[in-house]
């Protein structure tokens, strides 16, 4: 059973850096792209980051471009998301999603970060 | 950026009966080799978004046959033959021709 599961959220004031994390289990993941996309409170779906199966490509929305970094450790089977400069717009539920070419396919229950002073 | 425009934004449905969720693409979202890279989600309340329909028209694993997706190359529909209380929740369409991967605002569907 595939199982995608975030850590690393909470309250953090602006400015400052938070780290998230995203354990993978039930597939090889390092034979997949994988991908946050974010959900801000009674808001709809927005793609933050994706990187290739081998960490070589790495894609951003433009409002996060500089501040945030999303990385992997295939031996660990583990997602990252480096979020710096953060602001009150980067407040949401995020979410680490498997990405292929049959989509988004498997999601995990997501991690909130609020950002407030 | 490829917009995706959802309707209606909510509907309301009696249980056996169907429904249709409509998306349009700001450009046409059919590649050169022949696949339209449109996908349908559902989010349940309180749940996280999952995957019913990839590539336009193919039913992802473990989804009931009775959804389905079709369209043409900027017009798109997902329709839920004999809705059921478990269908209820928030469908949004997305797209996955060109980055950045885009979503529709969703639309809500609930129980009559």
């Amino acid at each position: 059973e595939v199982q995608l599961v975030e850590s690393g959220g909470g309250l953090v004031q602006p400015g400052r850096s938070m780290k998230l994390s995203c354990a993978a289990s039930g597939f090889t993941f390092s034979n997949y792209g994988m991908a946050w996309v974010r959900q801000a409170p009674t808001k709809g779906l927005e793609w933050v980051a994706t990187i290739s199966y081998d960490g070589s490509s790495t894609y951003y929305r433009d409002s996060v471009k500089g501040r945030f970094t999303i990385s992997r450790d295939n031996a660990k089977s583990t997602l990252y998301l480096q979020m710096n400069s953060l602001r009150s717009e980067d407040t949401a539920t995020y979410y680490c999603t498997r990405a292929y070419n049959s989509g988004f396919d498997y999601w995990g229950q997501g991690v909130m970060v609020t950002v407030s002073s | 950026d490829i917009v995706m425009t959802q309707a209606p934004l909510s509907v309301s449905v009696t249980p056996g009966e169907s429904a249709s969720i409509s998306c349009r693409s700001s450009k046409s979202l059919l590649h050169s080799n022949g696949i339209t890279y449109v996908y349908w989600y559902l989010q349940k309340p309180g749940k996280s978004p999952q995957l019913l329909i990839y590539r336009m028209s193919n039913l992802a694993s473990g989804v009931p046959d009775r959804f389905s997706g079709s369209g043409s190359e900027t017009d798109f529909t997902l329709k839920i033959s004999r809705v059921e209380a478990e269908d209820v929740g928030i469908y949004y369409c997305g797209q996955l021709l060109e980055n950045p991967p885009t979503f529709g605002a969703g639309t809500k569907l609930e129980l009559k």
